[in-house]
């Protein structure tokens, strides 16, 4: 089974709009770790946003956030009032601190965003 | 400026040849990652080192190698019995794996083609 799914292969959104990016993941490690990466078309992974399995509010940073639902597995970002720049891949992965899994980061398959002006 | 630096940027190798990408990093971390992307998916862990002089197999560490001499550097060697070499190779570091819970840092990557 996979451990993180994304479901959007591919997303647009209007320049200036806000956009939810989804993630949901699988562990049965009680501590764990939630990631989002950006990656522009130059290949770099650009970190965005943690959120700590143990975390009681949902983690910002700027204009992203993570809608964080432990119940349902799920850490799903948004990016509020999008721009040009954002055009580019987003991974979510997941760290868990215990087990084979541990000190591994395990991305999705990654969702697409195009931004529309 | 403190970051990760992988050379060269793209990569030609020809059927039978070993070819070693290089990963340098000046965060003064002392783990560090190797990762393979294929086109459309999602990065895969072919190996990882925590500390220097020690390292492990990730989930595709078959037909790679690594060597972890220096806390700065972790080389990657795509050798001949990879028969599918042709990817998109990015390294990246973070600091010790305390709480298992700290972010990586990744270079630029590497575009490895096969000839």
């Amino acid at each position: 089974a996979q451990k993180i799914t994304q479901t959007q292969p591919g997303m647009f959104v209007q320049e200036k709009e806000a956009v939810t990016l989804d993630c949901t993941y699988d562990t049965s490690d009680p501590s764990y770790g939630l990631f989002w990466y950006k990656q522009p078309s130059s290949g770099e992974m650009i970190f965005l946003i943690y959120q700590g399995s143990y975390d009681q509010q949902n983690a910002t940073e700027g204009r992203y956030s993570l809608n964080f639902q432990k119940a349902r597995k799920s850490a799903n970002l948004v990016i509020s009032a999008s721009q040009l720049g954002d055009s580019a891949m987003y991974f979510c992965a997941m760290r868990e601190v215990s087990g084979a899994g541990s000190y591994q980061l395990t991305f999705g398959k990654g969702t697409k965003l195009s931004v529309i002006p | 400026d403190g970051g990760i630096t992988q050379s060269p940027k793209y990569l030609f190798r020809k059927e039978g040849q070993n070819v070693t990408l290089s990963c340098e990093q000046n965060l003064n971390h002392d783990a560090m990652y190797w990762y393979r992307q294929d086109p459309g998916q999602g990065l895969r862990l072919i190996y990882y080192s925590q500390i220097v002089n020690d390292f492990q197999k990730g989930d595709i560490a078959e037909g790679y190698s690594v060597s972890r001499e220096k806390k700065e550097s972790f080389p990657l060697t795509v050798t001949s019995a990879q028969k599918n070499p042709t990817a998109f190779y990015l390294c990246a570091s973070s600091t010790s794996a305390g709480t298992g819970l700290e972010k990586l840092f990744f270079g630029s990557g590497t575009q490895l083609s096969v000839l």
